[in-house]
């Protein structure tokens, strides 16, 4: 059974750049029946779909953090990580990682992690 | 993007009872080359990261009670809990796979009365 494990740090100063890791165990990350996401929510709000990338190296992202977004996997490591550029309190968030099975529904999802954005 | 928009924000259902919550999508997500509607409901409980319950808009994950159920097509969807139970008190939102950028609907609070 797959599971998936964010790390990286939880405090992250504005106009800096926030960089998560998630962690994929059970299966290999290459194993092409995923699609690997990013996914936030601020406190007491809703779910937000950072971007996601295939094995390949393909990704895909969400036009509102585009310019500020890059997610990259590390086959070696069962990997993937995100980066989030010139942050600011808007992305104080929880972030989540997940599997996009087949490019369809997110199963499973890692626990979260929480980032805060502050000097 | 298309929008995903629940109705109520917010409910409180008697132990036992129905709770049934609705979800509109700004563009049809039924691919008609398969008939499919691409469509998910989730559950989050405080603390935790949601859980996938039904996909295909009506296919219930495996593992979920059947007291969950989800149902219809085109744009406009409904997800039931037929008889709620006290561990069914969460947040269920219902989210898109039928086009980049996935989104979300906003969330249904689901209370105890």
């Amino acid at each position: 059974q797959v599971q998936l494990q964010e790390s990286g740090p939880g405090l992250v100063k504005p106009s800096q750049t926030l960089s998560l890791t998630c962690t994929v165990s059970g299966g290999s990350i290459s194993s092409g029946s995923y699609y690997w996401s990013w996914i936030r929510q601020p406190a007491g709000k809703g779910l937000e779909w950072i971007g996601r990338i295939y094995t390949s190296g393909s990704t895909n992202y969400n036009p509102s953090l585009k310019s500020r977004v890059t997610i990259s996997v590390d086959t070696s490591k069962n990997q993937f990580s995100m980066k989030l550029s010139s942050v600011t309190a808007a992305d104080t968030a929880v972030y989540y990682c997940a599997g996009e099975l087949r490019g369809q529904w997110f199963d499973p999802w890692g626990q979260g992690t929480l980032v805060t954005v502050s000097s | 993007d298309i929008v995903m928009t629940q109705s109520p924000d917010s409910l409180t259902v008697s132990l036992g009872e129905r709770a049934t919550i609705n979800c509109k999508s700004s563009q049809s997500v039924l691919y008609s080359s398969n008939n499919k509607n691409y469509l998910a409901w989730y559950q989050q409980k405080p603390g935790q990261p949601p859980k996938l319950l039904i996909y295909w808009a009506s296919t219930r994950e495996s593992g979920v009670p059947d007291r969950f159920s989800g149902s219809g097509s085109g744009t406009d969807f409904t997800f039931t809990i037929s008889s709620l139970q006290a561990e069914d008190v969460a947040v269920y939102y219902c989210q898109q796979y039928y086009n980049i950028p996935r989104t979300f609907g906003q969330g249904t609070k689901v209370e105890i009365k």
